[in-house]
């Protein structure tokens, strides 16, 4: 069974940065054709990709967001960190690290997510 | 960008009665391998999303019969037959051909009339 667990603080203020955690359990982040992505959810809104990193740690980024992402992983801890630079209130959401399964190219399982609150 | 468009946004279903959901997007997303890089998820109240549907008709783990995906290009459809109440939550198809730029669908709220 193959279970994710975001971690991270829940508030932060403008202009700070946001590092958050992801800590992977029942699959290896760097076994082949696995990979590990963020998504993030604003209350009552939809759900937006932002980032993705893979077994052999090549990395894509939302292309409006790019500038502002980066995605990491530590493979002695089965674990990937996603920083977000200048943190605004518009960013303020659910944020889900979810296994990326690159046969079925698609997310197959999620964690339970993280409310991210951006307020001074 | 790939833009993904559902409709309709909200749908009140009868139990026992089948349902409809449909995802178009604005490029084509059939890959040279032959697969259509399309997949439907639920996302439950309060509960995270899950996978129903991958490469736009195979059916995820454990996800009962009822739910079919089909489609191919820019036209796709997640149909829900014999609906059950535990089916209530938000649909959200997503692409994953164009890379960079994942895209959801807007998301289509299921209720039980």
């Amino acid at each position: 069974q193959i279970t994710l667990k975001e971690s991270g603080p829940t508030l932060v203020k403008p202009t700070q940065t946001l590092t958050l955690t992801c800590t992977v359990s029942g699959s290896s982040v760097s076994n082949s054709g696995v990979g590990v992505g963020w998504i993030r959810q604003p209350p009552g809104k939809a759900l937006e990709w932002l980032a993705l990193i893979y077994w052999d740690d090549d990395k894509r980024y939302n292309p409006s967001l790019k500038r502002r992402l980066t995605i990491t992983k530590d493979t002695s801890k089965n674990q990937v960190v996603l920083r977000m630079t200048n943190m605004d209130p518009v960013d303020t959401a659910t944020y889900y690290c979810a296994h990326w399964w690159t046969f079925g190219e698609s997310f197959d399982y999620w964690g339970q997510g993280t409310l991210v609150t951006v307020s001074s | 960008d790939i833009v993904m468009t559902q409709s309709p946004l909200s749908l009140p279903v009868t139990p026992g009665e089948s349902a409809s959901i449909s995802c178009r997007s604005s490029q084509s997303l059939l890959h040279s391998n032959g697969y259509n890089y399309l997949g439907w998820y639920l996302q439950k109240p309060g509960q995270s999303p899950h996978l129903l549907i991958f490469l736009a008709s195979k059916r995820a783990s454990g996800v009962p019969d009822r739910f079919s995906g089909s489609g191919s290009g820019t036209d796709f459809t997640l149909k829900i037959s014999r609906v059950e109440a535990e089916d209530v939550g938000v649909y959200y198809c997503m692409q994953t051909l164009q890379t960079p730029g994942y895209t959801f669908g807007q998301g289509t709220k299921l209720e039980i009339k």
